[in-house]
């Protein structure tokens, strides 16, 4: 079985300043995690993905997100934030070598402050 | 490449009509899914299928049928549509290269009313 909690429903931001957004795991098997960015009205995009490997992954538009396995956590940070990140940001694992399908956390969404 | 494309973009039914959602890829992708989007909910698994003319329930099946009759297209039909139906639906897509970590891509979505 495998699940994904994100910590916070919204989250709220000044332009230029940090961007962290939380994600914790749980799965019986090791994960393959995923962020996903999806923008008003539109379909989901891929950020970024862990695998095996390097733990600080990069992704598009200068995100990154750092697996670390103890903390069974995989959060989203952006150094600086810019007024185009506000969207709903969604953490996904995948753990079934069956199915191979996601399961994703119940998202947060990004306010950009000006 | 067009990728993943679903019809049609919205929709407005009455409760006890039918429709059907149709999803197509033009990746060659083996895996096809269909998700609902519910606020606070994230996305859920309703039917996905590994391949042509194969179709697995996923977390909340009920009230849905599948089919993929083509490996392109993968249909989602409501029999009788109801109220807990109304919801955004996304269909996506993967390769079966790789293993687990394959990206899937996701469709525009469906926008769903069941008045």
């Amino acid at each position: 079985a495998q699940s994904v909690t994100q910590l916070g429903s919204h989250v709220s931001v000044s332009e230029g300043a940090l961007v962290l957004l939380r994600c914790n795991y749980s799965s019986s098997v090791p994960p393959y995690l995923f962020w996903y960015v999806q923008y008003p009205n539109q379909g989901l995009q891929l950020l970024l993905k862990y695998t095996t490997g390097a733990t600080l992954v990069k992704g598009i538009n200068g995100f990154e997100a750092e697996f670390k396995k103890s903390e069974t956590s995989f959060h989203l940070t952006k150094p600086s934030a810019h007024m185009s990140d506000a969207a709903e940001y969604f953490c996904a694992v995948s753990a079934d070598t069956g199915r191979r399908a996601l399961t994703f956390g119940s998202g947060t969404r990004l306010q950009v402050q000006p | 490449n067009a990728g993943v494309t679903q019809t049609p973009k919205f929709r407005v039914l009455k409760t006890g009509q039918s429709m059907t959602l149709l999803c197509a890829q033009d990746m060659n992708h083996e895996y096809m899914y269909w998700y609902r989007q519910d606020p606070g909910m994230g996305l859920r698994l309703i039917h996905y299928s590994v391949g042509e003319g194969t179709t697995a329930k996923g977390e909340v099946p009920d009230g849905y049928n599948v089919s993929r009759l083509k490996k392109q297209n993968f249909l989602l039909g409501l029999e009788s549509a109801a109220p807990s139906q109304t919801s955004v639906y996304f269909c996506a897509s993967r390769g079966s290269g790789g293993g687990s970590y394959n990206e899937q891509f996701f469709g525009p979505g469906t926008r769903l009313t069941v008045l």
